[in-house]
């Protein structure tokens, strides 16, 4: 199985700065037709997980443009701008190149 | 607009069995997959496998194969998912999810297991 690898643990933001967290897989998520097969998700309190980055860099629809995807083929970061009180929650990405699907452990972001 | 309405919370006894639904509507059922995923509580998320409504064929995560069951039943737009021999680590909330990419997913139906 593709292990996806998440850093950090947690991030504590102010209000209005951004924060990064980065995803490392264990094998190449760029398959022969040009995509690359990484998603982000974000998992507020209480609440589904949701989708904000499908293919990499993808804004998924009603996602706000404060939140970005990028990466090579085993290395991505999902970057949030300017970040709100409404950003807390874990952040998971996932890989769905192949069976099974996987999730990295998840990264906490809470607001300083 | 696309909902995936997932039933109440289970209490089960272990070695029993318990079957959930996943309601589909606002959209073609059988043009979608749908994904469930378990996830202990404080844990992180784990796919379990997918069936896919418009032939029935289905996919199991080695780790859940003789452990979950897929079915769906077109005329209701429902998918279901049998959990059996149920042990303490079954506890968990199990969510349905619309597609690979999981653009929509269901409100998640907790499980616990418990004699």
């Amino acid at each position: 199985d593709i292990v996806m690898t998440q850093a950090p643990l947690s991030v504590s933001v102010t209000p209005g700065e951004s924060a990064s967290i980065s995803c490392r897989s264990s094998k190449s998520l760029l398959h022969s037709n040009g995509i690359t097969y990484v998603y982000w998700y974000l998992q507020k309190p209480g609440k589904s997980p949701q989708l904000l980055i499908y293919r990499m860099s993808n804004l998924a629809s009603g996602v706000p443009d404060r939140f970005s995807g990028s990466g090579s083929e085993t290395d991505f970061t999902l970057k949030i701008s300017r970040v709100e009180a409404e950003d807390v929650g874990i952040y998971y990405c996932g890989q769905l190149l192949e069976n099974p699907f996987t999730f990295g452990s998840g990264t906490k972001l809470e607001i300083k | 607009q696309v909902q995936l309405q997932q039933s109440g919370a289970e209490l089960a006894k272990p070695g029993t069995s318990v079957k959930l639904s996943c309601k589909a509507s606002g959209y073609t059922f059988t043009s979608y997959y749908i994904y469930w995923v378990k996830q202990r509580p404080g844990q992180g998320l784990e796919w379990i496998g997918y069936i896919y409504p418009g032939n029935g064929g289905t996919y199991y995560s080695e780790k859940f194969k003789g452990k979950a069951t897929f079915t769906a039943d077109t005329s209701s737009s429902t998918a279901y998912m049998l959990l059996g021999s149920l042990t303490p680590e079954d506890s968990a909330y199990y969510f349905c999810a619309r597609g690979a990419a999981g653009a929509y997913w269901g409100q998640g139906t907790l499980v616990t297991v418990s004699s």
